[in-house]
């Protein structure tokens, strides 16, 4: 059964430096998305991406932030200068249709820490 | 502000009992979506409803669109059951509202 991946599965990294998060979506899905979940706390949407650019994003997703789609296959989450506060997991998901029309489909996540 | 409120926040029972999880939701909504988060982390979709009942297996869903409210139901509950539950809706476009989650502890 097809899935969703990410790597790493657990990053650690210095304050202020830059992380990248890699996710193989569904060969077939359309719309991408990423979320996170700050330890304890809820998972709270990032940014929604569809057709090559962002179709949506929460006010967590400042310009801290970048998504990129660079081949046929990656989605790419980039946090520019990391802050201990950026330390969750992160999941990456995927849908065929937008997400009033279709399930989606979760990776296993990225645990970041930030030192 | 929450748009979405789920419960209980924890809940233990049984092995066999039948369980109920509710969500409420204070804005109009195209869809909501029942996940359910393994111990390890990871995250699995259930079900997508905009109206009535869908049932997969052991679980059934419903979602009444006047009441803005939704709930989750597990027949027969089994230890493997256990799991955060989660619910979340989406509006006219494709950002999620997530709940807060439910804790499910199922005894043998």
């Amino acid at each position: 059964e097809p899935e969703v991946t990410q790597t790493p599965s657990h990053q650690v990294t210095q304050m202020g430096q830059e992380v990248i998060l890699r996710c193989v979506p569904i060969s077939n899905h359309l719309y991408f998305y990423w979320y996170r979940q700050i330890l304890g706390q809820k998972v709270e949407f990032l940014v929604s991406f569809y057709n090559n650019e962002i179709s949506e994003k929460s006010e967590i997703f400042d310009d801290q932030f970048s998504v990129e789609r660079p081949d046929g296959s990656n989605f790419t989450l980039k946090i520019r200068s990391t802050k201990l506060e950026d330390s969750a997991m992160y999941f990456c998901a995927s849908s065929e249709a937008g997400a009033s029309y279709n399930e989606q489909f979760f990776g296993p996540g990225t645990r970041l820490t930030v030192l | 502000k929450n748009e979405v409120e789920q419960s209980p926040q924890n809940l233990t029972a049984q092995e066999g009992e039948f369980i109920t999880i509710n969500c409420s939701y204070s804005v109009g909504i195209s869809a909501l979506h029942w996940l359910q988060q393994h111990p390890g982390g990871g995250i699995v979709s259930l079900f997508m409803l905009s109206s009535g009942k869908k049932k997969h297996g052991r679980l059934i869903a419903t979602i009444n669109i006047q009441e803005k409210h939704s709930s989750l139901h597990i027949t027969a509950s089994h230890p493997r059951d256990s799991a955060v539950y989660i619910c979340a809706v989406t509006r006219t476009g494709n950002q999620f509202y997530f709940g807060t989650g439910t804790s499910l502890t199922v005894i043998p």
